[in-house]
């Protein structure tokens, strides 16, 4: 029993380069999300996931795209890395009922932008 | 939307003290409340939170928080912390009927031994 699964967990990239962060989950959650974590400014929202089928934006959507497969399944995309960009990514999954859940999470990708 | 903010970005304790972080978020709704904790090198797990019902709640490893409606807090709280207690600690919230959840800029907590 993984719970949620991050792919790759270390990532270097040269600027204007694209990667996809893939995350999955075993836990039969609905909902799923990507973080950002920067020193200083905690954990921002990316997108969000309320269940299959479904995206949308969170804080700081500007610059990634995702895309949720399945319902174990949820991928982040930068189309065009940039600097700004690097980063520690978390996926996590939970939430439960309308957000009411604890939320599990993965180990972390660390992104570096060059 | 709401936001949350945490006071302290760095406390430096000795083991046995006691420790309180503080937690304010902006929301004038109903609110969903969480305390999650990162520990060196690890992912982010859940320490407690708060729906409804006793502003004191409990969780994990003699950790304790009190929501104050009035004054938009929710701060957590240890009598007594051990050199284990050393992690990042982060605040969390979301208005009721939310999927986002919105984090602190979180607190580092480094216990002496």
């Amino acid at each position: 029993n993984a719970g949620v699964t991050q792919t790759p967990k270390f990532q270097v990239l040269k600027t204007g380069q694209s990667m996809t962060l893939q995350c999955a989950q075993d836990m039969n959650h609905n909902s799923m999300y990507w973080y950002r974590q920067d020193p200083g400014m905690g954990l921002r929202l990316i997108y969000y996931s309320a269940s299959e089928g479904t995206t949308d934006k969170g804080e700081v959507p500007n610059g990634y795209n995702v895309s949720r497969l399945n319902k174990r399944e949820f991928s982040l995309r930068l189309e065009s890395a940039a600097p700004s960009q690097t980063s520690v990514y978390f996926c996590a999954a939970g939430g439960g009922a309308q957000g009411t859940g604890e939320l599990f999470f993965g180990e972390g990708s660390r992104l570096t932008v060059l | 939307a709401q936001s949350v903010s945490q006071h302290n970005h760095h406390v430096i304790l000795s083991e046995a003290a006691s420790l309180e972080l503080g937690c304010n978020y902006s929301y004038g709704g109903t609110v969903n409340l969480f305390w999650y904790v990162q520990y060196p090198g690890q992912h982010l797990q859940l320490l407690l939170k708060y729906f409804s019902g006793d502003p004191l709640v409990k969780g994990i490893k003699g950790f304790e928080a009190e929501f104050i409606k009035s004054k938009f807090s929710f701060n957590l709280r240890k009598p007594s912390v051990q050199w284990s207690d050393t992690a990042e600690y982060f605040c969390a919230v979301n208005a009721q009927g939310d999927y986002k959840l919105s984090f602190g800029a979180g607190t580092t907590v480094t216990v002496r031994a």
